[in-house]
């Protein structure tokens, strides 16, 4: 049962251009969420996260969007630049986040010069 | 920042033997770590939860006599991989909360071939 799921396994974009990740959930206890970057054999590197009172947090060139009605929440690039390139998981927990992490699938991005 | 150190960051031994992956909250207390392992091209799946002062809990699946974890201070907990064998080969990393509405802090990871 994939309580986390990203359902597009890469996405390519064009440097300078907007990049759209998606992720979905299915638990309703859930309550914080968050976006890591990721390089192979490397730990995950946090990006920005959100708790479910809210629905946006923005950080820089990163906005994390939440609709808890559709469970399903995104981040955004903008601009994108050829040094994001890499592997972004979403992940999600329960109180608050001290709780253990269910992580999403994972999306390849890659920005193109 | 704060900071969670893993080590070593990457093994080579030999089939039978066992192996110790070490996990330090280096500027904060945490009463629970927790494992994960990522095979290849995949996702972060936990192994198991790390309580100080209390047994772990571990996930559906992992064996628990297989992955032993010790979390013998706040700052220190352990994953032993005994008579580790090629199919435990992989990537395992470990992370820290630092505390509600934090995000939790992630180790390097140790890479373990088996041979």
């Amino acid at each position: 049962d994939q309580q986390v799921k990203q359902n597009s396994p890469s996405l390519s974009v064009q440097e300078g251009r907007i990049s759209i990740l998606n992720c979905d959930y299915t638990n309703s206890m859930f309550d914080y969420f968050l976006w890591y970057k990721k390089y192979p054999a490397e730990g995950p590197t946090f990006l920005i996260s959100i708790s479910s009172i809210k629905d946006k947090n923005e950080d820089g060139r990163f906005t994390v969007f939440l609709n808890k009605s559709a469970k399903h929440l995104s981040l955004h690039i903008v601009p994108s630049q050829p040094g994001d390139s890499a592997v972004y998981f979403c992940a999600a927990s329960a109180m608050g986040g001290t709780y253990k992490y269910i992580f999403g699938t994972g999306t390849r991005l890659k920005v193109l010069a | 920042g704060a900071v969670v150190s893993q080590h070593p960051s990457w093994v080579i031994c030999k089939s039978g033997t066992s192996v110790k992956i070490e996990c330090r909250s280096l500027d904060f207390q945490a009463t629970t770590m927790f494992w994960y392992r990522q095979f290849p091209k995949q996702s972060l799946m936990l192994m198991a939860t790390s309580n100080e002062g209390s047994k772990a809990t571990y996930e559906q699946g992992v064996e628990k006599d297989k992955f032993l974890i010790n979390h013998a201070s706040l700052t220190l907990s352990t994953l032993t991989v005994t008579s580790a064998h090629p199919e435990d080969s992989s990537f395992y990393i470990c992370s820290a909360p630092e505390g509600a509405y934090q995000p939790q802090h992630f180790g390097d990871g140790t890479r373990l071939s088996i041979l």
